[in-house]
């Protein structure tokens, strides 16, 4: 079985500055995905980055980037010029991959952002 | 393109009502998810679908929870006999084979 560790339950930061979350997981595969959502006061699960864990390079989304140590099992989220609307939930996620068919997300426990003035 | 549609988003129900909570998935996504949050919670795993086929049902309890997921129309997760512990965010995620993970909503249901 799969497990998502969120060791930050609250983290804030100061607009315009650069923010860092951490996510640590355990599996035995190989071949897996890794996400970060945002849900916001909305309850809106929102897909934030995605990395497939068989690419080296770290994924971007514009101001959003990912370090994936494959090695070490982390998986950390970096925020960079933090706007108000960055305020939410963040939750790391696991999903396997087999044979072509799509699997469960496994979730971490989440870290709640709050962007100050 | 439609993103995955939840309804109803607010639910209430009376104890030892049914619930029934429906899913969308997104246009050509041929796998669907239900999740469950309590409040302060992250996202637990409850049921895994295709369509016509329950694939991973791990999360769901045993008793008054089924879900299915017909060959025509939306996804449907049903509680019967809702107790109190039932209230929680439903949420409702499809996926396209290669894997990922979009999200509806969300149904609230309150058990009053």
């Amino acid at each position: 079985a799969q497990t998502v560790t969120q060791s930050q339950p609250e983290m804030s930061v100061q607009e315009a500055e650069t923010v860092t979350l951490s996510c640590t997981y355990d599996t035995s595969e190989s071949n897996y995905y890794l996400f970060w959502y945002k849900q916001p006061p909305s309850r809106q699960m929102i897909l934030v980055i995605r990395q497939e864990a068989y690419k080296q390079q770290n994924a971007t989304e514009n101001r959003f980037s990912v370090n994936f140590q494959k090695a070490a099992k982390s998986f950390s989220l970096k925020i960079s010029d933090s706007q108000l609307g960055d305020t939410a939930m963040y939750f790391c996620a696991f999903m396997k991959l087999g044979a072509g068919t799509a699997s469960k997300l496994t979730f971490g426990t989440g870290t709640r952002l709050q962007v100050t003035l | 393109n439609a993103g995955v549609m939840q309804n109803p988003r607010h639910l209430v129900r009376r104890r030892g009502q049914e619930a029934r909570l429906r899913c969308s998935p997104m246009k050509g996504h041929s796998h669907v998810y239900w999740y469950r949050q309590l409040p302060e919670e992250g996202l637990k795993f409850m049921v895994y679908l295709q369509k016509e086929n329950i694939i991973d049902e791990s999360g769901m309890p045993k008793e008054r929870f089924s879900a299915e997921f017909p060959k025509e129309g939306p996804s449907i997760l049903r509680i019967q006999q809702v107790v109190r512990g039932d209230s929680a965010a439903y949420f409702c995620a499809s996926s396209p084979e290669q894997g990922g993970a979009f999200f509806g909503q969300g149904t609230r249901l309150t058990v009053v």
